[in-house]
């Protein structure tokens, strides 16, 4: 079956620019996750939604970030007034509430950023 | 507050040995789950293992098993017969939070980059 699917899969910004990162889950999948992983590191939290609900925001950098899941499954990631120091890739996960006893989040293939 | 602590930035080990990547983590929970993913060059996050914090087995799949000593906070990850492909970034992951709960964010640890050598 269909995977986690982002897009743009590469998204050069200038500075200032504003971006819209979007995220399709699993189909069914209630949780949704957003992380940012800069070059060499692990992916760090941003945001989690239960379906439409945003119930965890607090990893988001600043208030130039926000995210949205209006309908409980596609979710994107805004980015305004981009920073150099936002360039990263951005990794969305998506989990199941139920029958599935490890809780994995499949990972989407990320959207690498670069803001010049 | 919760921490996973990779010591190992780089490793190389020569194909069909067995590997042992660390992971030790810190929790004041009694309730959590470990993870490993490997990260491929292409960039997409893969599943290899769970551990739950009540179980008592260590945890296995295929060529991957997780060494978990839970008094010591250390939950290791082990390749048994590495193959070239083998080759990537591997993160250790916790989640803190009620058993049944997928709300729970992951917190990573820096990764070890993972080389076979032929």
């Amino acid at each position: 079956g269909a995977g986690v699917s982002q897009s743009p899969r590469y998204k050069v910004a200038k500075r200032g620019q504003d971006v819209a990162l979007r995220c399709d889950p699993i189909s069914g999948h209630v949780s949704l996750f957003w992380y940012q992983q800069a070059l060499g590191q692990g992916p760090e939290f941003l945001t989690y939604f239960q379906n439409e609900a945003q119930l965890d925001k607090s990893g988001l950098p600043s208030d130039r970030f926000f995210a949205e899941r209006p309908e409980g499954s596609v979710s994107t990631l805004k980015i305004q007034r981009t920073q150099q120091e936002d360039s990263a890739v951005y990794l969305c996960a998506s989990s199941l509430v139920k029958d599935n006893p490890t809780y994995e989040q499949y990972f989407g293939p990320g959207t690498r950023l670069t803001v010049t | 507050a919760q921490k996973i602590t990779q010591t190992q930035p780089g490793m190389f080990v020569q194909e069909k040995e067995a590997v042992t990547l660390d992971c030790t983590y810190d929790t004041s929970d009694q309730s959590y789950g470990l993870f490993w993913y490997k990260q491929p060059s292409s960039g997409e996050m893969i599943f290899l293992i769970y551990q739950g914090s009540y179980d008592e087995q260590n945890a296995t799949e295929g060529r991957y098993s997780l060494n978990f000593q839970k008094a010591r906070k250390s939950a290791n990850l082990v390749i048994s017969a590495s193959q070239l492909g083998d080759s990537a970034m591997y993160f250790c992951a916790m989640r803190e939070g009620r058993r049944y709960s997928s709300a729970s964010k992951i917190i990573f640890g820096s990764g070890t980059r993972l080389s076979i050598r032929p």
